[in-house]
Formats: C-alpha cells, structure tokens, sequence
C-alpha cells in the first residue's frame, strides 16, 4: 500500500510570512499532484509534477518533485490571508489494470494566515 | 461548462437506515471516483470506475458499502444499514482517461445520529 506523509498537519501564520508543506513517501509515484480545497468546496488541482527534481512556479507558490520521486514540498513566499485552505498531496499510481490513475492522498495541511 | 454535481449536499440519518448519495460527473469523461474525507483530513479513496471496465473496489471498508454507475455517467454510492462511523464528507470527482487531473464535486456531508 502507498501512503503519503505530510506535514505539518496544521499551521497558523501572519499575513507576510513564508511556509513549506512537505510530502513524503517510502513509495515511488509516477507524478504527485498538489489540491487546495476551500470549505464546503472539492479539492481544485493546483499543479502537478512529474519529473523527478522538478520546480514549478505558481506566483508565490513554488512546488518541488524529490529526484526520487518519492517526495515534494510547497512552500508559499509572503502568504496572504486568501491562501487559507486545506492542502492536499496526492501520489499517482502508474500501475497497470484498474489502479491506473488512482490517487492516494496525504492527511493535509490546514493552513490559517492572519491579516 | 457544467462540474462535477452531487447530491443531496446535506444527509442527516439514523443509526440503522441506508443511505444513496448521487454523482453526476462532467460530460464526456469516463473516469469517476469515490472518496470519503472526515472533518478537516485527507481523502479516503473508496472505489474507481473507468469507461466499462470491472471498478476498483479495493478502497470499500465494508460490504455495507456499494456503488454503481449506470450507463458509464451517474454513479450512486449507497450505504447499508449506517453507522455513526460513517459520517464524514462523500467526495466524487471525474477525470478523462488517462488524464490523471481529478475534477471534484462540493461533496455530500452524511451525518449519522
């Protein structure tokens, strides 16, 4: 069974401030992918990373694939109080037959940035 | 377009009734995913639907626990004989095959009493 590690679970910071989210395993993933998910909303995709040491930029959000692909980090510059949500990792299975494109999910990280 | 839709958004039971939670998923895609997230948490796959092949069903924890999807479009999870244990938020998300981005419905909030 693949599972996903993240940290930390919660995290309560003031408005200018920079954090990191991290996402780990013990398992290969063919990609990772990183959700944000608002309150009485689904998740909503916000990038996902294939290669494995791969950085991708989304305005102050920096997402980063380990050279092993087995973990990844979002660290977000200057956090403004509309960045507040629940964070989601999620690993892909490339695995053959009915398991293709199944995700497994980290436990989240509940981020709450102050004005 | 149209998103994923589920519903009802809301279900309050008893101890003992069954459930049916209800998931349109968005035109045209093949791929449909049941997930279960309690308050504040991660998502908990229950089971995957991909065009007519066999569901994987591996993520169901108990046999009181089904789904279907009719005509490779509505799915409905339904749920037997409740328990308070199974309160929690029912996800449903869609995707294109072979396209591993998840679209997700608002959920369905199952409040067991």
């Amino acid at each position: 069974t693949q599972l996903l590690e993240q940290s930390p679970q919660f995290l309560s910071i003031q408005e200018g401030e920079n954090l990191t989210v991290y996402c780990n395993s013990s398992s290969v993933f063919s990609s990772l992918q990183w959700y944000r998910q608002e309150p009485g909303e689904g998740p909503v995709l916000l990038v996902t990373v294939v290669t494995g040491g791969e950085v991708k930029k989304l305005k102050r959000l920096t997402f980063q694939f380990g050279d092993a692909r087995k973990d990844s980090s979002l660290h977000i510059t200057a956090a403004q109080p509309g960045d507040t949500g629940l964070y989601l990792c999620a690993g892909v299975s490339n695995a053959g037959g009915t398991s293709y494109g199944k995700l497994t999910f980290g436990q989240g990280t509940i981020l709450t940035v102050h004005p | 377009g149209a998103g994923v839709s589920q519903s009802p958004s809301n279900k309050v039971t008893e101890k003992g009734k069954d459930v049916e939670l209800r998931c349109d998923p968005i035109s045209g895609h093949t791929a449909l995913y049941w997930y279960r997230q309690s308050l504040g948490q991660g998502l908990e796959f229950l089971i995957y639907f991909q065009g007519n092949s066999a569901p994987d069903k591996s993520g169901l924890p108990s046999d009181r626990f089904s789904a279907e999807r009719t005509g490779g479009s509505v799915s409905t999870l339904t749920i037997q004989r409740t328990q308070q244990e199974d309160s929690a938020v029912y996800l449903c998300a869609s995707s294109l095959y072979g396209v591993y981005e998840q679209y997700f419905g608002p959920g369905t909030r199952l409040t067991v009493t």
